[in-house]
């Protein structure tokens, strides 16, 4: 089965410490993202990845961090310096020919700070 | 700054209802202008419209774009409790081909 996995799906910190949320696609897709969704606010760019070892910051990329060493995997950092990081993220892919603009997501993860 | 606005934000209606979810954008260069579905988690992709005027079509669901009015509108007709969902609103942007602005989305409610 191809697809987008996330994990953890629920995920607790405490302030000030840093965590690092999962994404994996086994659907060959060049190009990777992050997103983060508020109550009632659409979907908000953190970092995107068109190619392995390159990413580019979104329009929200302060106090978060990434990394591409694989195709496969676009592992997200949230850091102690993010203000408000308890929210819904979401990891998307999408191929870079035919049509690059479907990008397919995965389940997400919820991550509370308190 | 390319934008996308949804309306209405929320809608609540009965079984069997008609309903019309609207998407306007301000974007520099248009290439094309998608809808998608988010039920709990993850949002499914429903359509791509690049040309104005050509509706497209899946069962219930249709969407047609004016490119020169800068909207688009989602229509779901025999309107299911199973359509129960946000949808969303996006428009590829100037930055990168890949990258999508998205609307807040609109979230109905259907009830039997």
């Amino acid at each position: 089965d191809g697809g987008i996995t996330q994990s953890p799906k629920y995920l607790f910190r405490k302030e000030g410490q840093n965590v690092t949320l999962s994404c994996e696609q086994n659907l060959n897709h060049d190009a990777m993202y992050w997103y983060r969704q508020d109550p009632g606010q659409g979907l908000r760019l953190i970092y995107y990845s068109q190619i392995v070892n390159d990413f580019q910051k979104g329009d929200i990329a302060e106090g978060y961090s990434v990394s591409r060493e694989k195709k496969e995997s676009f592992p997200l950092t949230v850091t102690s310096a993010q203000k408000n990081p308890t929210a819904f993220y979401l990891c998307a892919s999408s191929i870079r020919t035919g049509n690059p603009y479907e990008q397919y997501f995965g389940p997400g993860t919820r991550l509370t700070v308190t | 700054e390319d934008k996308v606005v949804q309306s209405p934000l929320s809608l609540v209606v009965h079984e069997g209802d008609t309903v019309t979810l609207n998407c306007s954008y301000e974007v520099t260069n248009f290439r094309s202008l998608l809808w998608y579905k988010q039920e709990k988690k993850a949002p499914t992709f429903l359509f791509m419209l690049t040309s104005s005027g050509i509706e497209k079509k899946s069962g219930r669901l249709s969407s047609i774009l004016d490119k020169k009015e800068l909207f688009s509108i989602l229509n779901i007709t025999a309107t299911q409790t199973g359509d129960s969902a946000v949808y969303l609103c996006a428009v590829p942007t100037q930055g990168g081909s890949e990258k999508l602005v998205f609307g807040k989305g609109t979230k109905l409610t259907v009830n039997p």
